[in-house]
């Protein structure tokens, strides 16, 4: 079975780094573009960032550029978000999505369950 | 960035009635290949999302096909056709043919 798996909210100060994992299963993410969706309590949902199949394009939502940024271990089987100098405004449960390309790309096909990031002093 | 923007934001529906959120972007969202990259998305209370609906008019396996998805160019809709218990939550169009990928404010779906 087709399954992600994120980890690592947390409760964390204005200023502070995060690393959230997304630990796939049943396939194997080198072979897929990987994207970071979240969801802002009491609004809707936000793309935030992509890396592409090898992780060498990495595609980044204005809001998270030069502080988000993502990394894969292949070996581990697994998706990072690295978030830095995190703001209360990047409070949000954040997922991990695949995009699947049979036949057609742009298929948002597998979505984690999700990782609460409250950012609070 | 392209600004996605649903109609209604809310919807209370009878069970067993028809229901349709309709979705405009600001601008066209036909990529460059020919395709037209938009999704509907589903979230179910205390659920993560998941697409029903992909290029417009397309069900991914296991979706009930009380949904439907249909539009062009920049004017699109998703149709419930018999509205049930379990559809109750919160839908959104999603545009990724453009980065940044955006997706609508969001239309909840709630039963009379």
């Amino acid at each position: 079975e087709v399954q992600l798996v994120e980890s690592g909210g947390d409760l964390v100060q204005p200023g502070g780094s995060l690393r959230l994992s997304c630990a796939a299963s049943g396939f194997t993410v080198s072979g897929y573009w990987m994207h970071w969706v979240r969801r802002v309590p009491g609004k809707g949902l936000v793309w935030i960032v992509s890396s592409n199949d090898d992780g060498r394009t990495i595609m980044h939502a204005d809001s998270v550029k030069g502080r988000f940024t993502v990394a894969r271990d292949n070996a581990k089987n697994t998706l990072y978000l690295q978030m830095n100098s995190l703001r209360v405004d990047d409070t949000a449960v954040y997922y991990c999505v695949r995009e699947d390309c049979s036949g057609h790309c742009k298929k948002f096909d597998t979505w984690g369950q999700g990782t609460l990031v409250t950012v609070s002093s | 960035d392209i600004v996605m923007t649903q109609t209604p934001l809310s919807s209370p529906v009878t069970l067993g009635q028809p229901a349709s959120i309709s979705c405009r972007s600001s601008q066209s969202l036909v990529h460059s290949d020919g395709n037209t990259y938009l999704s509907w998305v589903q979230q179910r209370p205390g659920q993560p999302p998941r697409v029903l609906i992909y290029k417009i008019s397309n069900r991914f396996s296991g979706v009930p096909d009380r949904f439907s998805g249909s539009g062009a160019g920049a004017d699109f809709t998703l149709k419930i056709s018999r509205v049930e218990a379990e559809d109750v939550g919160l839908y959104y169009c999603m545009q990724a043919t453009h980065f940044p990928y955006t997706f609508g404010q969001g239309t909840k779906l709630e039963i009379k």
